[in-house]
């Protein structure tokens, strides 16, 4: 198994490009997950999915966008970019029933 | 807003030496989960205690929860220059989001 992965594994943007973030897994997990991590912030939730067709808002939702068309992935997309969306973003997932989490490695952002 | 708060934010200790993290978290949870990242890294998951739980070992760890002081603490016995990474803790409510806190830097000095 590949477990959780994420491209690019890094990306700069322009103000005001658009870009897709990949995450992928091949562990048949229903619930899949997308945090983006600042210095001394920890991880904040952006967007979750609890299966094909559903996806909701986490903490800090605005200027993403996602969506779910498959179990396996799980895409997240800067619509406009903008410098304060300068991070580290990771996917995760697991199965539904409150299991530990699966991250994938990472994609650093930097947007200019 | 973060669940949890870690404490210390950042610990240097000999190898060899106990490792100690606290972690306090603000509303209630059905479990409380403990991952390490290693620099430039995606987090990898320790151990899961769930509420109803007051102790939790697995290997070199030991992970503690006090639900009426909402607070956990993760100890690391005898610890390895490999064990040098952010430590985070993040509590899981009734739904599977997982609320972080901010992470302890814990650096294992050879």
């Amino acid at each position: 198994n590949a477990g959780v992965t994420q491209t690019p594994k890094f990306q700069v943007l322009k103000t005001g490009q658009s870009m897709t973030l990949q995450c992928a897994q091949d562990m048949n997990h229903e619930y899949m997950s997308w945090y983006r991590q600042d210095p001394g912030m920890g991880l904040r939730l952006i967007h979750y999915s609890v299966g094909a067709g559903i996806t909701d808002q986490g903490e800090v939702p605005n200027g993403y966008n996602v969506s779910r068309s498959t179990t396996e992935d799980f895409p997240l997309r800067l619509l406009s970019a903008a410098p304060s969306q300068t991070s580290v973003y990771f996917c995760a997932s697991s199965y539904i029933g409150q299991n530990e989490q699966f991250f994938g490695p990472g994609t650093r952002l930097t947007v200019l | 807003s973060q669940q949890g708060e870690e404490d210390p934010q950042a610990l240097s200790i000999q190898e060899g030496e106990n490792a100690t993290m606290n972690c306090s978290y603000k509303t209630s949870i059905n479990n409380l989960q403990w991952y390490r990242q290693n620099s430039g890294r995606g987090l990898v998951h320790l151990i899961l205690i769930r509420s109803n739980e007051r102790e939790k070992h697995s290997g070199r760890l030991r992970v503690t929860l006090d639900t009426s002081k909402k607070s956990s603490s993760l100890l690391i016995t005898a610890s390895r220059a490999a064990d040098t990474a952010s430590y985070f803790c993040a509590g899981q409510g009734g739904s599977e989001k997982l609320v972080f806190g901010k992470g302890t830097k814990l650096t294992v000095n050879p």
